[in-house]
C-alpha cells in the first residue's frame, strides 16, 4: 500500500532563512505522481507542484525548489529566503497510476508540516 | 475561472443528526473527491465520483455516502453523526480523477463540521 511520511511536524524559522521540508514515500507502482500542497489558515489546499516518477529533474520556481530522488524515495521541498507569508501547513501527496480503480481521484497525504516564519 | 465551491463553510450539528455538504467543481471537471481532515488522522480519502458514479471509496463506515449530479456537482451525506465526525471536509475536483501528466486536483476551502 502507498504511504507518505513527513517526519517534521513543525518547523519554525526566522524570515530570510532557507528551510527544507522532507517527504518520503512508499509505493509499489512504477508510475506515480508526487505533489506538494500548501494549506493556509483559510483551509483550502493550494497546489504547488506535480512530479511524475519518470522525471527526476529538480525544479525551481522562484523561491521554491524541489528535489526528487527516486533512489531514496524522497521528494523534498526547499523555500529559499523564507517570508512570513510562507507560514502554512505543507502537505506532500502521492497518486498512483497503475492501481487502476483504487487510485481514481485518490491522493495519499503525509501528515503535514506546520511551517511558521517569524519576522 | 471559478474555483471549487463548498457550502456551507461552517456547520454545527448534534450527535445523531445527519448532514449534507455540497461541492461545485471547476467547470469542465468531471471528477470530485472528498476528504476528511482531522488533527489526529490527517487528510483521509472518503470517495470519488465521476459521471455520477462512485468509482473509488476509502475506509469509512457506511454512514458516509455521497452522490454526483449530471452537472458534476457533488454532495456528501453523513448520517447518525458522532462526535468523532467533527472535521474539515474538503472536496477536490479534477478533469477525470486519473493520475496522469495533465491532472492535478484543485481543492475547495472546505466545510468545517462540528458535532456537539
Amino acid at each position: 500500500a502507498q504511504k507518505v511520511t513527513q517526519a517534521q511536524t513543525e518547523i519554525s524559522v526566522v524570515e530570510k532563512e532557507d528551510v527544507t521540508l522532507d517527504c518520503v514515500y512508499e509505493t509499489r507502482d512504477t508510475t506515480y505522481y508526487l505533489f506538494w500542497y500548501k494549506q493556509p489558515p483559510s483551509g483550502e489546499l493550494v497546489f504547488l507542484i506535480r512530479r511524475n516518477s519518470f522525471d527526476e529533474q529538480n525544479e525551481i520556481s522562484g523561491r521554491y525548489s524541489w528535489n526528487f530522488q527516486k533512489s531514496t524515495s524522497s521528494f523534498n521541498f526547499t523555500i529559499t529566503a523564507s517570508q512570513v507569508v510562507d507560514s502554512a501547513v505543507y502537505f506532500c501527496a502521492l497518486s498512483e497510476a497503475e492501481a487502476g480503480g483504487t487510485s481514481y481521484g485518490k491522493l495519499t497525504f503525509g501528515q503535514g508540516t506546520i511551517l511558521t516564519v517569524h519576522p | 475561472k471559478a474555483g471549487v465551491t463548498q457550502t456551507p463553510r461552517y456547520l454545527i450539528k448534534t450527535r445523531g443528526q445527519q448532514v449534507t455538504l455540497s461541492c461545485s467543481p471547476i467547470s469542465g471537471h468531471r471528477s470530485v473527491s472528498w476528504y476528511q481532515q482531522t488533527p489526529g488522522q490527517g487528510l483521509q480519502f472518503l470517495f470519488e465520483y465521476f459521471s455520477e458514479t462512485q468509482r473509488n471509496k476509502g475506509n469509512f463506515p457506511g454512514r458516509f455516502s455521497g452522490r454526483q449530479f449530471s452537472n458534476s456537482r457533488s454532495e456528501m451525506n453523513v448520517s447518525t453523526l458522532e462526535l468523532g465526525d467533527s472535521a474539515l471536509y474538503l472536496c477536490a475536483s479534477s478533469l477525470d480523477g486519473r493520475a496522469h501528466a495533465d491532472t492535478e486536483a484543485f481543492f475547495g476551502q472546505g466545510t468545517r463540521l462540528t458535532v456537539v
